[in-house]
């Protein structure tokens, strides 16, 4: 009964590296969602699932790629990485309908992530 | 002009005062409406839900939600110093992907 599980919880990479973050839910939730946030600037989403097969563009897409590989993982890729992409990584899971009657989001531990 | 909009803070409020955090948004469409709270170095956690018009009361946390305003806030009765943290509004965009807009973020203090 984990929720969302996200890994590494940390990681240091060096400019230009590539990496993937790994996200699993295991409470069989249709939509998964990967966010950045940053200091005073809230959270801010980069790729998004509504459903298996499925991934659509946030607002801040650019530097990343994403794999819904099945119902239960989402992961994040990031191909060549910079300094701007310096962040704590949130993913989450909800059920779409779920939004309406007040569920909301269920988030997974958070990735911090240093690119030098 | 950012979709959901929070003042940053600091709120500084006493042990015992009410605590009140303030969100507007701009899409007129928005149906739903949450409170996360996250403390520093966690993930944010759900703490409040409203989809309709007027007042949603959960313990000691009250939500309010003014949809011809496009104004959504939260009252925290007898405040803690463990109610400090980070308060993120987050609205629910239109359309049915589900995803929620989040604002920046309100840094509350709960002074003993």
């Amino acid at each position: 009964n984990a929720g969302v599980t996200q890994t590494p919880k940390f990681q240091v990479l060096k400019t230009g590296q590539s990496m993937t973050l790994q996200c699993a839910q295991d409470m069989n939730h249709n939509s998964m969602y990967w966010y950045r946030q940053d200091p005073g600037m809230g959270l801010r989403l980069i790729y998004y699932s509504a459903s298996e097969g499925t991934t659509d563009k946030g607002e801040v897409p650019n530097g990343y790629n994403v794999s819904r590989l099945n119902k239960r993982e989402f992961s994040l890729r990031l191909e060549s990485a910079a300094p701007s992409q310096t962040s704590v990584y949130f993913c989450a899971s909800s059920e779409i309908w779920a939004e309406t009657f007040g569920y909301g989001y269920t988030f997974g531990s958070g990735t911090r992530l240093t690119v030098v | 002009q950012k979709e959901v909009e929070q003042n940053s803070g600091p709120l500084s409020v006493p042990e015992g005062a009410i605590a009140s955090l303030n969100c507007t948004y701009s899409d007129r469409v928005s149906q739903s409406f949450f409170w996360y709270r996250q403390y520093s170095g966690k993930s944010p956690e759900l703490i409040m839900s409203i989809y309709s018009n007027g007042d949603k009361e959960d313990g000691r946390f009250t939500a309010q939600l003014n949809k011809a305003s496009q104004y959504v806030s939260l009252l925290i009765r007898d405040s803690q110093p463990s109610d400090s943290a980070t308060y993120l509004c987050a609205v629910r965009g239109s359309g049915n992907t589900g995803k929620l807009i989040f604002g920046q973020g309100t840094t509350l203090q709960v002074k003993p």
